[in-house]
């Protein structure tokens, strides 16, 4: 079983539209959460960092259920800009040396 | 520098050979970490810095893979024997230092072995 695991995708919205993706983490040690947008051929951006008391950044909107050991994204009025893969990573645990494991990554795409 | 270099953009090497990818950090940056991600999939941890010494390296895939900082700012990965398995990209990051997850990545290393 992965870390952490992802529904790949992809999603497909239209403008306008909300979207939401999940994920699921294994170790219980886990203690910081992020989510990274990744565009095409590029690097891995820091989007956001998630909090057990949920956060908003304009129209994301990300959540985390440690007891579920689970965390999710929220976008709101979707641009066609948001097109890119959302990679889910949680960081810590017992060794906690700064390592962080990323999900497979949702695609979305947001079409006109 | 500004941000996270990584030469070369991208590396074609045959089978069976050897090849270095480099990476400089930020300036000032301690940590540093090698991740590989293959198409499809995420970013996967090899190998962690903290200044010169590898402070975690249970990513490493197997022996043919090692990886350098001798002076606590520029890193090389080198992977021997290279197999068509290798191929992906690689890619580095850096940051303030251990608990610190405001990692920068570089743009990577496009590693293709024919």
């Amino acid at each position: 079983r992965k870390e952490v695991e992802q529904d790949p995708g992809p999603f497909n919205v239209p403008e306008g539209a909300t979207v939401a993706f999940n994920c699921t983490y294994s170790n219980s040690a886990s203690q910081s959460f992020f989510w990274y947008r990744q565009d095409c051929r590029k690097e891995p951006k820091l989007l956001m960092s998630v909090y057990s008391s949920g956060n908003e950044d304009g129209r994301f909107t990300a959540q985390l259920n440690r007891a579920s050991q689970y965390i999710s994204l929220l976008i709101r009025d979707s641009k066609l800009s948001d097109s890119a893969t959302y990679l889910c990573v949680v960081a810590g645990g017992s060794s906690n040396t700064g390592k962080l494991i990323f999900g497979q990554g949702t695609t979305l795409q947001v079409k006109p | 520098g500004a941000g996270v270099s990584q030469t070369p953009s991208n590396k074609v090497t045959e089978k069976g050979k050897y090849v270095e990818l480099r990476c400089d950090p930020i300036s000032g940056h301690t940590a540093l970490y090698w991740y590989r991600q293959s198409l499809g999939q995420g970013p996967e941890f090899l190998i962690y810095f903290q200044g010169t010494g590898a402070a975690d390296d249970s990513g490493l895939p197997n022996d043919r893979f090692f990886a350098v900082r001798p002076e606590g700012s520029v890193s090389t990965l080198k992977i021997q024997r290279t197999e068509r398995g290798d191929s992906a990209v690689y890619l580095c990051a850096s940051s303030s230092g251990t608990g610190d997850y405001g990692y920068t990545f570089g743009s990577g290393t496009r590693l293709t072995v024919v």
